[in-house]
């Protein structure tokens, strides 16, 4: 059963950092892509960034590019999202997420999400 | 802000059919496949067609998908209760280099 678990979450204050992590069960990890959604309070979801099954391609939102980073470690089955220069409008649930391939396709098998609150 | 366009809300009775849409561009579902997922409240989201039409093993029958040019439906035949959720349709988007995901659609079960 493909499972997957973020942590990582929690309250920073703005221009600080976060790392979330996605540890990932059931599948055969170094064979998928991941991708990371967010949905802010009250609003649709929202693609983040995307990491290739071996790594060797990151893609990312315009909203986020520069500020997040996306790594994955195949060792230990679990993708990271480096979180920097944190901004108010980063609040929101963040889930990760099996793409359907290697990472050019959509998600198809989703975290429960993790929280996260920019506020000072 | 979204690059696929979906109404904000539909609604229906209990047995009625809702279609809604997801319209984007050349860009994005032009070449690309879509995908939709069910997000009800405090849940996480749910694939419920991928591929623009295809339905992963468990889901019900009543939800149909389909692509045609530039644009995307999501249709829900004999409407329960438990459809009411928030709608989202997804795809790839070449020009950009990423994922978007539709403005979302709000079901209300009458």
């Amino acid at each position: 059963q493909v499972h997957l678990v973020e942590s990582g979450g929690g309250v920073v204050q703005p221009g600080r950092s976060l790392r979330l992590s996605c540890a990932a069960s059931g599948f055969t990890f170094s064979s998928y892509g991941i991708h990371w959604v967010r949905q802010a309070p009250g609003k649709g979801l929202e693609w983040v960034a995307v990491i290739w099954y071996d790594g060797s391609k990151k893609y990312y939102a315009d909203s986020v590019k520069g500020r997040i980073t996306i790594s994955r470690d195949n060792s230990k089955n679990t993708v990271y999202l480096q979180m920097n220069s944190l901004r108010a409008e980063d609040t929101a649930v963040y889930y990760c997420a099996r793409d359907q391939s290697r990472g050019y396709r959509c998600p198809d098998t989703w975290g429960q999400g993790t929280l996260v609150t920019v506020s000072s | 802000q979204s690059v696929l366009t979906q109404p904000p809300s539909a609604s229906g009775t209990p047995g009625q059919r809702v279609i809604m849409s997801c319209s984007g561009s050349n860009s994005n579902i032009g070449p690309n496949y879509v995908y939709w997922y069910q997000l009800l409240p405090g849940a996480a989201p749910k694939l419920l067609i991928y591929k623009n039409d295809q339905r992963p093993s468990g889901v019900p029958d009543r939800f149909s998908g389909s692509k045609s040019g530039t644009s995307a439906s999501l249709a829900i035949s004999g409407l329960r209760s438990e459809d009411e959720a928030d709608y989202y349709c997804a795809t790839w988007d070449d020009s950009l280099s990423g994922g978007v995901f539709g403005t979302g659609t709000k079901v209300t079960v009458l």
